[in-house]
């Protein structure tokens, strides 16, 4: 079946540390740019970061460049985000998604995972 | 940064009724748009790519169209499993930016 599934999801202090991991079966995942996407409790979609197959280029959102850090490990099939000095308005959901077409230039996102909660609160 | 708007916030529309959305960019994004479907409580599915070709599975009663800064989508006939939210998101250019969704909801 080809699915994402998210998991590291949970409940961190303010300035906190996270990493969240996505496991990709069912499709060739190294062919494939990977994203993170988030969602805060009853908001719309915020693209989080971006990263190619091969991993040469990444992409921050400005709300969480210098903090978060993504990356993959095309040999267990998996795509991270290393979430560190997290904020109160770090709290969401996120998403790990796939991009449609095995090409460099972004693309739609065309299979999404079922989403990890992430809640930052002292 | 490019600014997706999407209007209305919320549209009200009984089942078997036609439902057009709108997005509007704040430059162009020649037709690189995407609308994705959200329900309740589910992640987001693509609904349609380069602003009017369907993904796959998607029914032919959702269409879109437009080019540039300004996009439509189209659902023909509501079906029950239609009331959502709906995204447009650019991917023309860095960061890839959504809309701030249009619920559909029943009338």
């Amino acid at each position: 079946e080809v699915q994402l599934v998210e998991s590291g999801g949970g409940l961190v202090k303010p300035g906190g540390s996270l990493r969240l991991s996505c496991a990709a079966s069912g499709f060739t995942f190294s062919y494939f740019n990977m994203n993170w996407v988030r969602q805060a409790p009853g908001k719309g979609m915020e693209w989080v970061a971006s990263l190619t197959s091969s991993g040469s280029f990444i992409y921050y959102s400005d709300s969480v460049k210098g903090r978060f850090t993504i990356s993959r490990d095309n040999a267990r099939n998996s795509l991270y985000l290393q979430m560190n000095s997290l904020r109160v308005e770090d709290t969401a959901v996120y998403y790990c998604a796939k991009d449609r077409r095995r090409i460099v230039l972004p693309d739609a996102f065309d299979l999404w995972g079922q989403g990890t909660l992430v809640t930052v609160s002292s | 940064e490019i600014v997706m708007t999407q209007s209305p916030d919320t549209l009200s529309v009984s089942p078997g009724e036609r439902a057009t959305l709108s997005c509007r960019a704040s430059q162009s994004v020649n037709t690189n748009l995407v609308w994705y479907q959200q329900r309740p409580g589910q992640a987001p599915r693509l609904l349609i790519y380069d602003a009017s070709t369907r993904a796959t599975g998607i029914p032919a009663r959702f269409s879109g169209s437009g080019s540039g800064t300004e996009f439509t989508l189209t659902i023909s006939s509501l079906q029950s499993e239609d009331f959502a939210i709906y995204y447009c998101q650019q991917h023309t250019d860095w960061p890839r930016t959504f809309g701030q969704g249009t619920k559909v909801e029943f009338k």
